[in-house]
């Protein structure tokens, strides 16, 4: 099946450094990938859409200058937290879409990433 | 008021019962549905996709959907222990992969061996 990676799985870092996560689709290419945040008890929100060779698309409240995304190629987006704070801490998920399906039932999402601002 | 609500749980039920997993919604303009489930510290798989009011079934599990009441449900029959995970619904205006996908809380079950 289709799987995504996110590395790293876990990450504590100190207030005001910057952090870069990756998703990888292991074994299809996918032109879409979507970040989420979850904070503890809370519901996955979309934090932004990227597309490979463009732009993202960020979600209202969502600060584009903090959270740098970059979907270079179409197995991999980045997403860097800037200038890390403790409210930034959460889990971090990637989802990527098959580029050979339209559709969202191929919509795949990775392990997450766990992320402890000090 | 939150766009799609659900109970967060948790919920334990011995082995074998059937679970009962439910979520309301308000915007009107949602056709079609998921669920999702999340084992700690992994990231959601797609259980069952609906798009119609009635009844979906695979397997064990059972979606259904009910538009007019803004209600929708995964029934697990025969529950396992391998079953216990956070459940989450989903849902969207349209099946388009870029569509964005708004969540639920999502229930945090258990099954008690």
């Amino acid at each position: 099946g289709a799987v995504v990676s996110q590395h790293p799985s876990w990450v504590i870092c100190k207030s005001g450094t910057s952090v870069k996560i990756e998703c990888r689709s292991l074994d299809f290419q996918a032109t879409t990938m979507f970040w989420y945040r979850q904070f503890p008890k809370q519901s996955l929100m979309l934090m932004a859409t990227s597309n490979e060779g463009s732009k993202a698309t960020y979600e209202q409240g969502v600060e584009k200058d903090k959270f740098l995304i970059n979907h270079a190629s179409l197995t991999l987006s980045t997403l860097t937290v800037t200038s890390a704070h403790p409210e930034d801490s959460s889990f971090y998920i990637c989802s990527a879409r098959d580029q050979n399906s339209y559709f969202q039932e191929t919509q795949y999402f990775g392990p997450g990433t766990r992320l402890l601002v000090l | 008021q939150k766009e799609v609500e659900q109970d967060p749980g948790p919920l334990s039920v011995p082995e074998g019962a059937i679970v009962s997993l439910n979520c309301t919604y308000s915007n009107s303009a949602f056709q079609y549905f998921m669920w999702y489930r999340q084992y700690s510290r992994k990231g959601p798989e797609l259980l069952m996709y609906t798009y119609s009011s009635g009844n979906k079934e695979d397997g064990r599990f059972t979606a259904q959907v009910d538009k007019s009441s803004k209600y929708i449900s995964l029934f697990i029959r025969d529950s396992q222990p391998s079953d216990s995970a956070t459940y989450l619904c989903a849902m969207s205006i349209s099946n388009f992969g870029n569509e964005k996908l708004t969540f639920g809380t999502g229930t945090r079950l258990t099954i008690i061996p």
